[in-house]
């Protein structure tokens, strides 16, 4: 069974709109991370925000907010004003464990973003 | 502030050819140290992983290997290049003992087996 799901493969939003990109996961363990990673056209994979399976509160990083609702496994990805640069792949992760070393770290699939001006 | 370096950037091999990836991490001491692999469109799939000099553990097994010769260096290798080995390489750096675990990641090699 897919650990991470990510519904939308590809996503348009108009430039200055918000966007929320949805991800679910499936563990069974009850402490665990959860992360999301912007991946432009060069490749490299940008660290956006973490929220843990602990953290009463979403987690936010700028214009970026995670929409952590626990009981229904979701951790949607919330993007405010879009702006042309936002234009990606965008992928959830999930660090299940607490007592690791970050090995049992599962991506999604990932969505495309497209931002349109 | 940490930085993490890969090269090379671009490769194209052989098959049948040897390869040699590496890693560098600078800013940071006893760093975890991650191998990922990435095929066209799809998600991450992680190779190896180190937490120390020497100490290599490998999540999927097949014609690849791991080096981990300096604490902050981390080498892929393989003797002997299958087409399927073809794909972008991505290598990544965590906190040792940090409780988020977030991972860092370098700009990637490009590994086109022909």
């Amino acid at each position: 069974a897919q650990k991470i799901t990510q519904t939308q493969p590809g996503m348009f939003v108009q430039e200055k709109e918000a966007v929320t990109l949805d991800c679910t996961y499936d563990t069974s363990d009850p402490s665990y991370g959860l992360f999301w990673y912007k991946q432009p056209s060069s490749g490299e994979m940008i660290f956006l925000i973490y929220q843990g399976s602990y953290d009463q509160q979403n987690a936010t990083e700028g214009r970026y907010s995670l929409n952590f609702q626990k009981a229904r496994k979701s951790a949607n990805l919330v993007i405010s004003a879009s702006q042309l640069g936002d234009s990606a792949m965008y992928f959830c992760a999930m660090r299940e464990g607490g007592d690791n070393y970050g090995q049992n770290f599962v991506f999604g699939p990932g969505t495309r973003l497209s931002v349109l001006p | 502030s940490q930085t993490i370096h890969q090269w090379p950037a671009t490769l194209v091999q052989p098959v049948g050819s040897p390869l040699s990836l590496e890693c560098t991490v600078e800013g940071t001491s006893n760093p975890n140290l991650y191998w990922y692999r990435q095929a066209a469109g799809r998600g991450l799939q992680l190779l190896f992983y180190s937490v120390g000099i020497g100490q290599i553990s490998s999540e999927v097994p097949q014609n690849l290997s791991a080096s981990r010769p300096q604490d902050r260096q981390f080498i892929l290798s393989s003797k002997k290049l299958l087409l399927s080995d073809s794909g972008f390489y991505l290598c990544a750096w965590s906190f040792h003992g940090r409780q988020s675990y977030e991972q860092y990641f370098g700009p990637g090699t490009r590994l086109t087996v022909t």
